[in-house]
């Protein structure tokens, strides 16, 4: 089963405009991370903020986690048509006192030169 | 530092053909995941690792689906036999724990005809 979710599914902007996409998740988490997937570099990861943080920056990157509200966002500012990629969010969900990474199914993210 | 390896990175089968593949993760990181990757879908985790033992397959079609970690470094995912369905890109990934930053391989991509 998938717990994280992304919104939008889909994100056009151009060059310059900031991206904002969200991510949903449903039971308790350890930390929840956030994934880029391009077909040049496979996944690499961005960020980790741990359910103890509440923001977190990166660069041009800035996630947010709100645990009483079960979401994160993570923000691109001065979007770059290298940023062209599906972003996941991973929650490390416990389970029976394992950790378990479950991911999202994407936000594809489209930027326009 | 070398990444996470995977071999090969593709691979053309039929249907009820077996298949193996290799993950040979990143020095020192304890943790090792296989997740599979359908097409327009987020990574699904299949089996976790820690060192030479399984923590979670909960995932795994065990009716078809192995995975081994031979001396807790490398590691082999098989496929015996395979179905159509199982066409996707089969992802190896590594941390130094369970609830840290994973690196990713390139993955193999399985096509079964």
């Amino acid at each position: 089963s998938q717990q994280g979710e992304e919104d939008p599914q889909a994100l056009s902007i151009q060059e310059g405009e900031n991206a904002t996409m969200n991510c949903s998740y449903k039971t308790s988490i350890n930390n929840l991370q956030w994934y880029r997937q391009n077909s040049g570099r496979g996944l690499v990861h961005l960020i980790l903020i741990r359910s103890n943080e509440r923001e977190k920056h990166s660069g041009r990157l800035r996630v947010t986690l709100d645990t009483s509200k079960k979401s994160s966002s993570l923000l691109i500012t001065a979007s770059r048509a290298a940023d062209t990629a599906s972003y996941f969010c991973a929650t490390g969900e416990l389970s029976g006192g394992s950790y378990i990474p479950t991911f999202g199914r994407g936000t594809s993210l489209i930027v326009h030169p | 530092e070398a990444g996470v390896a995977q071999s090969p990175r593709y691979k053309i089968i039929e249907k009820r053909q077996s298949v193996a593949f290799w993950c040979n993760p990143i020095s020192g990181h304890a943790t090792l995941y296989w997740y599979q990757q359908i097409l327009g879908q987020g990574p699904k985790l299949l089996i976790q690792f820690q060192n030479n033992g399984v923590v979670d397959d909960s995932q795994l079609p065990k009716d078809r689906f192995s995975a081994e970690r031979l001396k807790g470094v490398d590691s082999t995912l098989k496929i015996q036999p395979a179905k159509l369905e199982d066409s996707a890109v089969y992802l190896c990934a590594s941390s130094v724990q369970r609830n840290t930053e994973a690196f990713f391989g390139q993955g193999t991509r399985l096509t079964v005809v």
